[in-house]
């Protein structure tokens, strides 16, 4: 069983705060590392899709970092909004003997965030 | 276009029913994914699909059968449901390997 790694389990911040949260993974065999961000009574939606070491992606206020190396990845959220509050997962995609991935997702426990006005 | 569909949104079972949750999707997507979200335990993989045609398990298949019906749709059964069965279950597809999963609005499943 892959063992995939959020902390904390929660936070709560003020608006404007800025944030970052944590996801450790196995070191080996990696294909990727997602990141879902996951709104109460909706559905998990992708926010990034992680696959090279050293990889950052960016989406408005949102980043994220991987280091496949050492096993983890951090999610940056700038100048929180009472919008961003959500529960933040992210899953790890194990490399086949093949090199390929047959897309099973190992998520994380998540990272519940409140935002405060 | 609906994404990806999950039907029933809700539903009550008796321990030993039986029932199919059915789910599509219609983005053209080749795999496809059933998963259950337990409070505290976030989301595991029951069973998969990575193309039409296959079907394999994931970390908690038990008491649980699928039928990649065709590329559209994927069903997961309960044929004894029991109270360890109570859960939400979501449906999700991916088009690409490694590729970010679509979710269905998920099934809120309760047997007692």
């Amino acid at each position: 069983i892959l063992n995939v790694e959020q902390s904390p389990q929660s936070l709560h911040v003020q608006e404007g705060d800025s944030t970052n949260f944590t996801c450790s993974f196995p070191s080996s065999n990696f294909y990727a590392l997602h990141w879902y961000r996951w709104e109460t009574a909706k559905s998990p939606e992708a926010l990034f899709v992680m696959t090279l070491n050293g990889d950052e992606k960016k989406k408005g206020r949102i980043s994220a970092t991987l280091n496949t190396k050492e096993g983890y990845s951090y999610l940056y959220i700038k100048g929180s909004q009472p919008e961003d509050s959500a529960t933040y997962l992210c899953a790890f995609m194990v490399r086949n003997a093949g090199g390929t991935s047959y897309g099973k997702l190992t998520f994380g426990q998540g990272t519940i965030l409140t935002v405060h006005p | 276009n609906a994404g990806v569909t999950q039907t029933p949104k809700f539903q009550v079972l008796k321990t030993g029913q039986s029932m199919t949750l059915q789910c599509a999707q219609d983005m053209n997507h080749n795999s496809m994914y059933w998963y259950r979200q337990d409070p505290g335990m976030g989301l595991r993989l029951i069973y998969y699909s990575a193309s039409e045609g296959t079907t394999d398990k994931g970390e908690v298949p038990n008491g649980y059968n699928v039928s990649r019906l065709n590329k559209r749709e994927f069903s997961l059964r309960l044929e004894s449901a029991a109270p360890s069965q109570t859960s939400v279950y979501f449906c999700a597809s991916r088009r690409l390997a490694g590729g970010e999963q679509y979710f269905g609005p998920g099934t809120r499943l309760t047997v007692t």
